[in-house]
C-alpha cells in the first residue's frame, strides 16, 4: 500500500513571496504519477500540477514548480510570486501507473496555506 | 469547456433516509471515482469504475452504500439507510486517458 505524508499542517506566507510545500511518500512501485491538488474555499478539487516518476526534470506551471527527488521519495511544490488567490488547503496525491489507465489517488492530510496581504 | 458536474450540491436529510448523488463524468473520459472528504478521515476513496465495470468499491461499506454507472454519462452514488457517521463531503471524478483526474464540484451531505 502507498502512504503520503504532508508534514506541515499549516503554512503563511507575505503575498509575492515564495513558499515550499513538502510531500514524502512510500510505495514500492517503480512506476506512477504524483500530483499536487488545489482546494479554495469553495470545496473545488483544481489540478495544479502532475509529475511523472520515469521523468528526470522537475515539472512546471507557471508559478508552480516542483522538486523531485525519487530516491528520497519527496515531492515538494514551490510556488513562485504568491498571490492572495493562491490561499488554499494544498493536497499531494500519489497514483500507481498502470498500462490500461486511470487508478485511485492516495491523499496526504493537507497543507493549508494562507496567502497574507 | 468540459467539467464534472454533480447533483445536489447540498443536501440535508435524516438518519434513515435513502440518498442518492449524481454524478456526470467529461465525455470520453473512461474512469469515474467516488471519494469522501472528511475532517476525520481526509479525502479516501470509496469506489471506482472502467468503462462502467465496478473495479474497486472496497472503501465503502456495502450494507449501506451502492454505487453504479447505468451508462457512461452517468454515475451515482446511493446511501440507505443513511446515518450521521455518513456526514461529509462526496467528491466525483472523471479520469482521462493521460491519467489525470478532474473532479466535480462535490456534494455537501448532512445527516441529522
Amino acid at each position: 500500500a502507498q502512504t503520503v505524508t504532508q508534514s506541515q499542517p499549516e503554512m503563511s506566507v507575505q503575498e509575492a513571496e515564495t513558499v515550499t510545500l513538502s510531500c514524502t511518500y512510500d510505495t514500492s512501485e517503480n512506476n506512477y504519477y504524483l500530483f499536487w491538488y488545489k482546494q479554495p474555499p469553495s470545496r473545488q478539487m483544481i489540478l495544479v500540477i502532475r509529475q511523472e516518476a520515469y521523468k528526470q526534470q522537475n515539472a512546471t506551471e507557471n508559478r508552480f514548480s516542483v522538486n523531485f527527488q525519487k530516491a528520497a521519495k519527496s515531492f515538494s511544490l514551490k510556488i513562485s510570486d504568491s498571490q492572495l488567490g493562491d490561499t488554499a488547503m494544498y493536497f499531494c496525491a500519489f497514483m500507481r501507473f498502470l498500462n490500461f489507465g486511470n487508478e485511485k489517488l492516495t491523499f496526504g492530510t493537507g497543507t493549508r496555506l494562507t496567502i497574507i496581504p | 469547456d468540459a467539467r464534472v458536474t454533480q447533483t445536489p450540491r447540498h443536501k440535508v436529510t435524516e438518519m434513515g433516509q435513502e440518498v442518492t448523488m449524481r454524478c456526470q463524468p467529461i465525455l470520453g473520459h473512461n474512469t469515474v471515482f467516488w471519494y469522501r472528504q472528511t475532517m476525520m478521515q481526509g479525502l479516501e476513496l470509496l469506489a471506482y469504475f472502467r468503462n462502467r465495470a465496478p473495479l474497486d468499491d472496497s472503501g465503502m461499506p456495502k450494507d449501506r452504500f451502492s454505487a453504479e454507472m447505468p451508462d457512461a454519462t452517468l454515475a451515482t452514488l446511493k446511501i440507505q439507510p443513511s446515518e450521521p457517521r455518513d456526514s461529509a463531503v462526496y467528491f466525483c471524478a472523471s479520469g482521462s486517458l493521460q491519467n489525470e483526474q478532474f473532479f466535480g464540484p462535490g456534494t455537501r451531505l448532512t445527516v441529522l
